[in-house]
């Protein structure tokens, strides 16, 4: 079946760095991905949806800034949490689903945890 | 707008209960419904899905009805094991297109003791 690639699975990195986060569609090609966060013990917040070849629309409080979203081809978005901090510290999920059908499930990546020290 | 509700947990079942999460809907038009798992440490996995009314969508013992009348897609499985223990996501699709997310229930914890 279809799958979706996030890496890494682990970061840690110090306050004030930026850290990339790769998501790739990997059986089809995905014009739409969509950037999670996840907080301990609580729901998916919908960051973002990446677009390819245009801008990122982004959920109502996200920071375009702090989070930065490319989707430069079909099989592949970026998430790069610029300028890190403490509280940026949680878990990040990519999602991408098969355009071609209206009720196609939603694949998922397996999740990047991030830690700012 | 389309919203997914889902009971709320944690919920703690000792190995071979019965289990049910309640999960009810609101949506215009014609969604497809879906239950999702996530393990610890993990991205989210497609338990099961139903595309139109009265289908049952099952999957490792789970089960789920698409049930218009009442907008509900109860899951069901008659006897949980340990390693059932998970966050359990009810989710829909508004069926537009495949460029938008679905809509995500709160997630339900289920913990499961031997």
């Amino acid at each position: 079946g279809a799958v979706v690639s996030q890496h890494p699975s682990r970061v840690i990195c110090k306050s004030g760095t930026s850290v990339k986060i790769e998501c790739r569609s990997l059986d089809f090609q995905a014009t739409t991905m969509f950037w999670y966060r996840q907080f301990p013990k609580q729901s998916l917040m919908l960051m973002a949806t990446s677009n390819e070849g245009s801008k990122a629309t982004y959920e109502q409080g996200v920071e375009k800034d702090k989070f930065l979203i490319n989707h430069a081809s079909l099989t592949l978005s970026t998430l790069t949490v610029t300028s890190a901090h403490p509280e940026d510290s949680s878990f990040y999920i990519c999602s991408a689903r098969d355009p071609a059908g209206a009720h196609t499930e939603a694949f998922f990546g397996q999740g990047t945890r991030l830690t700012v020290v | 707008g389309n919203s997914v509700t889902q009971m709320e947990g944690p919920v703690t079942l000792s190995e071979e209960a019965f289990l049910t999460i309640n999960c009810t809907y609101t949506a215009t038009g014609y969604p497809s419904l879906f239950w999702y798992v996530q393990y610890p440490g993990e991205g989210l996995q497609l338990l099961l899905k139903a595309t139109k009314a009265d289908d049952k969508g099952s999957n490792k013992g789970f089960e789920a009805t698409y049930r218009k009348e009442t907008t509900s897609f109860h899951l069901e499985k008659g006897s949980v094991q340990v390693s059932d223990s998970a966050v359990y996501f009810c989710a829909l699709s508004d069926g537009a297109s495949g460029n938008t997310p679905l809509v995500f229930g709160k997630g339900t914890r289920l913990s499961v003791i031997a």
